[in-house]
């Protein structure tokens, strides 16, 4: 039972535009989201997060969307640059709980 | 400052053996939590500490896993007689205090043969 769902396993752009990574989920007791990068042999490092009473949450070049009626949050960076070539998770977590829920990941790759 | 510190890096054991993974978190992290990454999937929650005490082992898949944290800093994870499906990236990560962020270690690549 796959709680949260990153359903694109690779995202491909070109250096300067907008990359866009998706994420779904399906347990409604979420309440807190977040957004960690990946690179290759190191450790998940935490991106950006929001919560459940927030729509929206800007940090420089990297946005998150939160939609609760669609289960549906999206991570937005532009410009991308080359070094944000890694693999993005998406997790969550319900209040009260300390655990993270986490998708499958997107690899993304910024092209020159 | 320092990170969170694992090791082994990478642990190649037969099937059947006994092996014991090591979790330094940062300095004054009160929270300690363990991850089971399996190839292409993302981090599936194991067990977390706060201090000294386990609080949630409800990610342990078997009594063949059990994990420690006798001084609430320093952990370790011991999986008893390995098996294939136990091959997998093991990540620790530590948070200040409950609910604050989880800063995580490079993992320790397990295989077992």
């Amino acid at each position: 039972d796959q709680q949260v769902k990153q359903n694109s396993p690779s995202l491909s752009v070109q250096e300067g535009r907008i990359s866009i990574l998706n994420c779904d989920y399906t347990n409604s007791m979420f309440d807190y989201f977040l957004w960690y990068k990946k690179y290759p042999a190191e450790g998940p490092t935490f991106l950006i997060s929001i919560s459940s009473i927030k729509d929206k949450n800007e940090d420089g070049r990297f946005t998150v969307f939160l939609n609760k009626s669609a289960k549906h949050l999206s991570l937005h960076i532009v410009p991308s640059q080359p070094g944000d070539s890694a693999v993005y998770f998406c997790a969550a977590k319900t209040q009260g709980a300390q655990k993270l829920v986490f998708g499958q990941g997107t690899r993304l790759t910024i092209n020159p | 400052g320092a990170g969170v510190s694992q090791s082994p890096r990478y642990k190649v054991a037969k099937r059947g053996q006994d092996v014991a993974l090591r979790c330094d978190p940062i300095s004054g992290h009160v929270s300690l939590f363990w991850y089971q990454q399996a190839l292409g999937q993302g981090p599936e929650f194991l067990t977390y500490f706060q201090n000294e005490a386990q609080l949630d082992k409800s990610g342990l898949p078997s009594d063949r896993f059990f994990a420690e944290r006798p001084e609430g800093s320093v952990s370790t994870l011991k999986i008893q007689r390995t098996q294939q499906e136990d091959s997998a990236v093991y990540l620790c990560a530590s948070s200040p205090t409950l609910g604050d962020i989880q800063y995580f270690g490079a993992g320790t690549r397990l295989s077992v043969l």
